[in-house]
């Protein structure tokens, strides 16, 4: 399978405890977002790399929130002191960077990790 | 910022046309993506605009008019298959995606 996979698919956590969460994108591709989706809602965009750098943050991403992507190949977000409204599907994507420039390269999305707090 | 209207729900019957619109207000716009979703699976990509006008894939087909803020997916000869949320997505390099509709199809 050469698709985006992410580890782990569920994961239920206490409130206060910190989880991790890993992504693995399609080899090639040199982009890796990470969005995250409530019941009933679209995907809301948390963060984006472009190979090792990590080019924007959302607002939504907190300071308990953080991402890396050492080397430009997987991904790892870490969720700090966790609280119920963390609770969610976690989803990563990947896309190739395309001549036609930002935007017009189409992400591919994981599984998703999701998350429970209770 | 962004902002996504698509209707919330549809249902149509198996082998009929079903059409979900989409309107947006963008800052930043490089196109318009159509993701197909299954209950507790993953986003699937269907079809990318930034060109205004009709693309056709198969059973599905996409029309973007960039003047208008307005997209729709044609689905057509529907399968009990397609079932599924629909969301529609501006791409600005990220993506912004409205609510989803939740299309059943019914036999």
């Amino acid at each position: 399978d050469t698709g985006v996979s992410q580890d782990p698919r569920h994961k239920i956590t206490k409130r206060g405890q910190n989880v991790t969460f890993r992504c693995d994108p399609i080899s090639e591709h040199n982009r890796l977002y990470w969005y995250r989706q409530t019941l009933g809602q679209g995907p809301e965009f948390l963060t984006y790399f472009q190979n090792e750098a990590q080019l924007e943050k959302s607002r939504l991403l907190s300071d308990r929130f953080s991402a890396e992507r050492p080397k430009g190949s997987f991904s790892t977000l870490e969720i700090q002191r966790t609280e119920q409204g963390d609770s969610a599907m976690y989803l990563c994507a990947s896309s190739l960077e395309l001549a036609g420039g930002p935007g017009t390269d189409t992400q591919y999305f994981g599984p998703g990790t999701r998350l429970t707090v209770l | 910022g962004q902002n996504i209207d698509q209707p919330t729900e549809m249902t149509a019957t198996e082998g009929a046309i079903v059409q979900i619109n989409c309107t947006y207000q963008t800052s930043g716009f490089n196109g318009l993506f159509w993701y197909q979703q299954h209950a507790g699976e993953a986003p699937t990509f269907l079809s990318y605009n930034v060109l205004d006008g009709l693309e056709e894939k198969g059973r599905f087909s996409s029309f973007l008019s960039r003047s208008k803020g307005y997209s729709y997916l044609l689905l057509k000869e529907l399968q009990m298959k397609d079932s599924a949320s629909y969301l529609c997505a501006t791409s600005d390099y990220k993506l912004s995606f409205g609510a989803g509709t939740t299309v059943t199809v019914r036999a």
